[in-house]
C-alpha cells in the first residue's frame, strides 16, 4: 500500500513559535488523520478530517485538506516545550482496509 | 473507560523462538488492528480483526499471526523470530473496521520486542 510523506522530517523551533507539518499522499482517500508519539509510548490520535472536509480545527491544531493536490498539513499554534513529540499522518484509502502511515516528523519545542 | 492495554510492555527474546503478544481493546471496540514500528520502515500495519476474524494482512511473512477472541481481545503471536523482529508492536482498536467509518483508531503503549 502507498505510504504518506510527512515534510519536514525534523523541526527545532522555540516556545510560543508555530510548527507547520506537511503531509503527501498518493492515493484516493476516506479520511486522513494526524497522531502524536511521545518517545517510547503509543500513538496519540490527534485530528480526523475526512475526504469531503477542507480545513479543520481542535484547540491550538489546524488541519487541512487539499485532495486535488493530495496533501494535507498540521499547523501547531503557540507551540508549548510539552508538544516536543513525533507527528504521524496515516491515510484510510477508498478500497483498502488498512491505515497507512508516513514516517513523521520529529517535533522539538524548546522553552 | 480504560484505554487498550497491551502486555508485556518489554519482552527479551532469541533468535528462533516463539513470541505471543496481548491487546486488549477499548471496551466495546470490536475491531483490532496490529502495527509494527521500526527505526528504518517505520509504522506498519500487520493486520487487523474484527469480530475474531481477521480482515486483511500486511506484507509479512507467515511467522506472523494473530487472532481475536469473543471478547475482542487479540493476541499476536511471531514464530522462528529473526533480529529484524526487534521492534515496538502496536496495538489499536476501533468501533467499526478500518475504511468502514470515519473513525479514529485508539493505541495502546505497544510491546518493546528485542530479539538477541
Amino acid at each position: 500500500s502507498q505510504q504518506g510523506e510527512e515534510d519536514p522530517q525534523a523541526l527545532s523551533i522555540q516556545e510560543g513559535e508555530n510548527a507547520t507539518m506537511n503531509c503527501s499522499y498518493k492515493t484516493s482517500i476516506n479520511n486522513l488523520q494526524w497522531y502524536r508519539q511521545n518517545s517510547g509510548r503509543g500513538l496519540v490520535h490527534l485530528i480526523l478530517i475526512r475526504s469531503n472536509e477542507r480545513e479543520k480545527h481542535s484547540g491550538r491544531l489546524r488541519v487541512t485538506l487539499d485532495t486535488s493536490k493530495k496533501s494535507s498539513s498540521l499547523l501547531i499554534t503557540a507551540s508549548r516545550a510539552a508538544d516536543t513529540a513525533s507527528y504521524f499522518c496515516a491515510t484510510d484509502e477508498a478500497g483498502y482496509s488498512t491505515l497507512t502511515f508516513g514516517k513523521g516528523t520529529m517535533l522539538l519545542v524548546s522553552p | 473507560k480504560a484505554g487498550v492495554t497491551q502486555t508485556p510492555r518489554y519482552l527479551i527474546k532469541t533468535r528462533g523462538q516463539q513470541v505471543t503478544l496481548s491487546c486488549s481493546p477499548i471496551s466495546g471496540h470490536r475491531s483490532v488492528s496490529w502495527y509494527q514500528q521500526t527505526p528504518g520502515q517505520g509504522l506498519q500495519f500487520l493486520f487487523e480483526y474484527f469480530s475474531e476474524t481477521q480482515r486483511n494482512k500486511g506484507n509479512f511473512p507467515g511467522r506472523f499471526s494473530g487472532r481475536q477472541f469473543s471478547n475482542s481481545r487479540s493476541e499476536m503471536n511471531v514464530s522462528t523470530l529473526e533480529l529484524g523482529d526487534s521492534a515496538l508492536y502496536l496495538c489499536a482498536s476501533s468501533l467499526e473496521p478500518l475504511g468502514q467509518s470515519n473513525q479514529p483508531q485508539h493505541f495502546g503503549d505497544g510491546t518493546r520486542l528485542s530479539i538477541l
